[in-house]
């Protein structure tokens, strides 16, 4: 079992909707979580990180962890055909270096 | 603010040669991340550094693979001898004790060995 669990995707919203996003971690140690945005051949982008139960917002971005159930969500409010892209989910167990990603899920915003 | 610095951005070598990697972190990051990016096994941590110290190289491949951090502001990852299935994307990321474990990703080298 992979440690961080992304559905793969595509996940096709048409542009002005609400894109969700979903990860569950399997270990209980895991404190803080982390979104990644990663257009085609570029780098991962930082974009959301949360550490506490409950909803952060940023902009258009809402994260979501749920720690009882080891879920968390990214929610993209008004996408636009520029939030297309792989978002990787990541999570870290506190007082740990070690950030273990995702596989990614790929997103397309159609116009 | 410069981000992390990699170079080659792009490398194509034969299998055989020798392979080495750069990375300078973000000036005052005192951990040093090196990942490795495919297709079919996605983003994968190969070893980190903190303070200039290698902490945790369990996903190393095999001893083709090295790494060394000699100063605060550079890497290098070496790869000898190179094989095809070497060819990848490889990413150095940096981080800042005490600020979350947010770490920030250098543009990457695109290693192609044929």
């Amino acid at each position: 079992q992979k440690e961080v669990e992304q559905n793969s995707g595509p996940l096709s919203v048409p542009e002005g909707a609400i894109a969700s996003l979903n990860c569950t971690y399997s270990d209980r140690g895991s404190q803080s979580f982390f979104w990644y945005r990663q257009y085609s051949g570029k780098s991962p982008e930082l974009i959301m990180s949360i550490y506490s139960n409950g909803d952060k917002e940023d902009g258009r971005f809402t994260a979501q962890l749920n720690k009882a159930s080891q879920y968390v969500s990214l929610l993209i409010r008004d996408s636009q055909p520029s939030d297309s892209a792989t978002y990787l989910c990541a999570a870290i167990i506190q007082g740990y270096q070690k950030v273990t990603f995702g596989t990614g899920t790929k997103l397309q915003v159609i116009p | 603010d410069a981000g992390v610095i990699q170079s080659p951005r792009h490398e194509v070598t034969e299998m055989g040669q020798e392979v080495t990697l750069r990375c300078k972190p973000i000036s005052g990051h005192d951990y040093l991340f090196w990942y490795r990016q495919t297709m079919m096994r996605g983003l994968e941590l190969l070893i980190y550094f903190n303070n200039n110290v290698p902490i945790d190289d369990s996903g190393m491949p095999e001893d083709r693979f090295s790494a060394k951090m000699p100063n605060a502001s550079f890497s290098t990852l070496k790869i000898q001898p190179s094989e095809p299935r070497d060819s990848a994307v490889y990413f150095c990321a940096s981080s800042l004790e005490g600020s979350g474990y947010e770490q920030y990703f250098g543009p990457g080298t695109r290693l192609t060995v044929t």
